[in-house]
């Protein structure tokens, strides 16, 4: 079945570290997002990626990196430089260029800092 | 610039009862407008899109939105609610501009159900 898998489910970082949170696609979609979710904030755009090899920041970019060297891959790092990485964390793919297309979404990971 | 607003962040109903959750947007250009569906750690899942043509919209679980571009809104209902609607919903609008993805969310609307 295509879709979009997000892992781990949940995810525990101690302050300081860097941690990964791995998305992968099976839906042949050039277009990637990483979004974060916290109680009554709605979604809000970390990065986005439109084609292999190229990704632009988002509304709350600070603290966070992506790569993407694979169509079906878009992995977020959540550095040392968040402040407050604590939240739920929703990757989506979508057919890149076409408005009237929804966005597919992942389960989510949920990363704690203990 | 596109954006959305949603009336209410958290709505409670009877088993039953007719759900209503509000949706207004703002857009300079046609916009393409979407509402969403989280239940509780999991990821949001599309319940109904409006694109062109029709305006009153059929989904998925018996919901429907009707865009009414005269009052800039995309209200969801649902004439009986269950107790497995119980979720959050989100309205999205397409976003134009470039710098903000494919869509721009609205804060979110939680529907309690109560038995």
């Amino acid at each position: 079945d295509g879709g979009i898998t997000q892992s781990p489910k949940y995810l525990f970082r101690k302050e300081g570290q860097n941690v990964t949170l791995s998305c992968e696609q099976n839906l042949n979609h050039d277009a990637m997002y990483w979004y974060r979710q916290d109680p009554g904030q709605g979604l809000r755009l970390i990065y986005y990626s439109q084609i292999v090899n190229d990704f632009q920041k988002g509304d709350i970019a600070e603290g966070y990196s992506v790569s993407r060297e694979k169509k079906e891959s878009f992995p977020l790092t959540v550095t040392s430089a968040q402040k407050n990485p604590t939240a739920f964390y929703l990757c989506a793919s979508s057919i890149q260029g076409a408005k009237d297309t929804e966005a597919f979404f992942g389960q989510g990971t949920r990363l704690t800092v203990v | 610039a596109q954006s959305v607003t949603q009336l209410g962040s958290h709505v409670s109903v009877s088993e039953g009862a007719l759900v209503l959750l509000r949706c207004n947007y703002s857009s300079s250009v046609p916009p393409y407008l979407f509402w969403y569906v989280q239940y509780p750690n999991q990821g949001l899942q599309l319940l109904l899109k409006y694109t062109t043509g029709a305006t009153l919209v059929k989904g998925i679980n018996g919901f429907e939105a009707e865009f009414k571009k005269s009052e800039t809104s995309f209200h969801l209902t649902k004439p009986s609610a269950h107790m497995s609607d119980a979720a959050e919903y989100f309205c999205a609008v397409s976003d134009y501009g470039g710098s903000q993805g494919n869509l721009i969310f609205g804060k979110g609307t939680k529907l309690s159900v109560k038995p």
